[in-house]
């Protein structure tokens, strides 16, 4: 079963312009959500993370919202840059279960010059 | 640099042989995790230790293994290989449990089964 789930496998976005990758997941006892980046060939990176309790949170050009009546969350990057082109994997965990992350397929974005 | 070490880093091997990918957590984490990345898949938990001890298992196939020493490092055995294992391997490590979800991730193991 498939709890946390990206279903736009690509996203392409100019430079300069906002992306917003979104994530769907169907546990609604999830209390943590999160958002990493991955470079080829490296490992994934914590990139931000949100609260249940919460319905926003930003760091810089990076916000995450979360919709828990929709079990939805998406991430908005304002403004793109080029440097952003990576795949973003959406993962969320459990208190009660809490050694365990549960991670999303990912998204790879560009952002095209 | 994330501080979390795996060897190798890319590992080719014929189907029914064994393999052992190492993972060296950050100095000071106690917990290590395991991930399977497959190709087009997202990341799949395998299996998780806390101070030697197992924590939590996931989608964990009965031909896999794994330990954590006293030194905290860890290894995942994968025994029987089929072409099916041909995955990127990731090892990750937190200081404790990480109900917040951040967790610190090596380069991983690509492992090649042919």
């Amino acid at each position: 079963d498939q709890q946390v789930k990206q279903n736009s496998p690509s996203l392409s976005v100019q430079e300069g312009r906002i992306s917003i990758l979104n994530c769907d997941y169907t546990n609604s006892m999830f209390d943590y959500f999160l958002w990493y980046k991955k470079y080829p060939a490296e490992g994934p990176t914590f990139l931000i993370s949100i609260s249940s309790i919460k319905d926003k949170n930003e760091d810089g050009r990076f916000t995450v919202f979360l919709n828990k009546s929709a079990k939805h969350l998406s991430l908005h990057i304002v403004p793109s840059q080029p440097g952003d082109s990576a795949v973003y994997f959406c993962a969320a965990s459990l208190k009660t279960s809490y050694d365990k992350v549960i991670f999303g397929p990912g998204t790879s974005l560009s952002v095209i010059p | 640099d994330s501080g979390v070490t795996q060897t190798p880093k890319h590992l080719i091997t014929a189907t029914g042989q064994r393999v052992t990918l190492r993972c060296s957590p950050r100095s000071g984490d106690l917990s290590v995790y395991w991930y399977q990345q497959s190709l087009d898949q997202g990341l799949q938990f395998l299996i998780q230790y806390y101070n030697g001890e197992e924590r939590a298992k996931g989608n964990i196939l009965e031909r896999f293994s794994a330990q954590q020493f006293p030194d905290l490092h860890s290894e995942l055995n994968l025994s029987s290989l089929e072409l099916g294992d041909s995955a990127l391997y990731f090892c990750a490590s937190s200081v404790g449990g990480t109900y917040t979800g951040e967790l610190f991730f090596g380069e991983g193991s690509r492992l090649t089964v042919l």
